[in-house]
């Protein structure tokens, strides 16, 4: 089992419409969760971070955790084609040094 | 405004040659990284430097080398190149070893070996 499994997609979805990208992790002690955007071709980019169950909101970006599930999403509402990239979720692992694991990222796909 | 900047950004080997790639940051920032990218695989770790002096091996360490110069400048060195290393390679830092506040990347190195 990976560490960190999201769906590598591609997530289509159309222009204004809420795009749900979903992670999920296997450390139970997971401290840290993060959501970047990358890009084609480009560095990743650092977007969303949550440390505690629940909502967190920035702009059209929710970050949504669930430790009891181990769980984490990100939400884009109202979503434009210049979301298009590919998200990659992050996670701090409580155990092994503080280590920060990426899942390979889903690729969203916003149609005009 | 520079953040982490890399140094080159495209490189051509040869199987077998050697090459430094280089990696600054001017955020103050004590922790520093260097991830390769491969399609399908995403961001693995290759080895990191949790402050000035020290480095440790991340998950995929075999044939590179690393430097931590001063707070600011971490370099990757591989030896001797081989196909196997074809990829991105792309350095961060982050403010702790924690990355609490998450990672900030360079701009990335696409290096190939032939």
């Amino acid at each position: 089992q990976k560490e960190v499994e999201q769906n590598s997609g591609p997530l289509s979805v159309p222009e204004g419409a809420i795009a749900s990208l979903n992670c999920t992790y296997s450390d139970r002690v997971s401290q840290s969760f993060f959501w970047y955007r990358q890009y084609s071709g480009k560095s990743p980019e650092l977007i969303m971070s949550i440390y505690s169950n629940g909502d967190k909101e920035d702009g059209r970006f929710t970050a949504q955790l669930n430790k009891a599930s181990q769980y984490v999403s990100l939400l884009i509402r109202d979503s434009q084609p210049s979301d298009s990239a590919t998200y990659l979720c992050a996670v701090t692992a409580g155990t092994g040094g503080f280590k920060t694991i990426f899942g390979a990222g889903t690729r969203l796909f916003v149609k005009a | 405004n520079a953040g982490v900047t890399q140094t080159p950004k495209f490189q051509v080997l040869k199987t077998g040659q050697s090459m430094t790639l280089q990696c600054a940051q001017d955020m103050n920032h004590n922790s520093m990284y260097w991830y390769r990218q491969d399609p399908g695989m995403g961001l693995r770790l290759i080895y990191y430097s949790a402050s000035e002096g020290t480095t440790d091996k991340g998950e995929v360490p075999n044939g590179y080398n690393v430097s931590r110069l001063n707070k600011r400048e971490f370099s990757l060195r591989l030896e001797s190149a081989a196909p196997s290393q074809t990829s991105v390679y792309f350095c961060a830092s982050s403010e702790d070893h924690r990355g609490t506040y998450g990672y900030t990347f360079g701009s990335g190195t696409r290096l190939t070996v032939v």
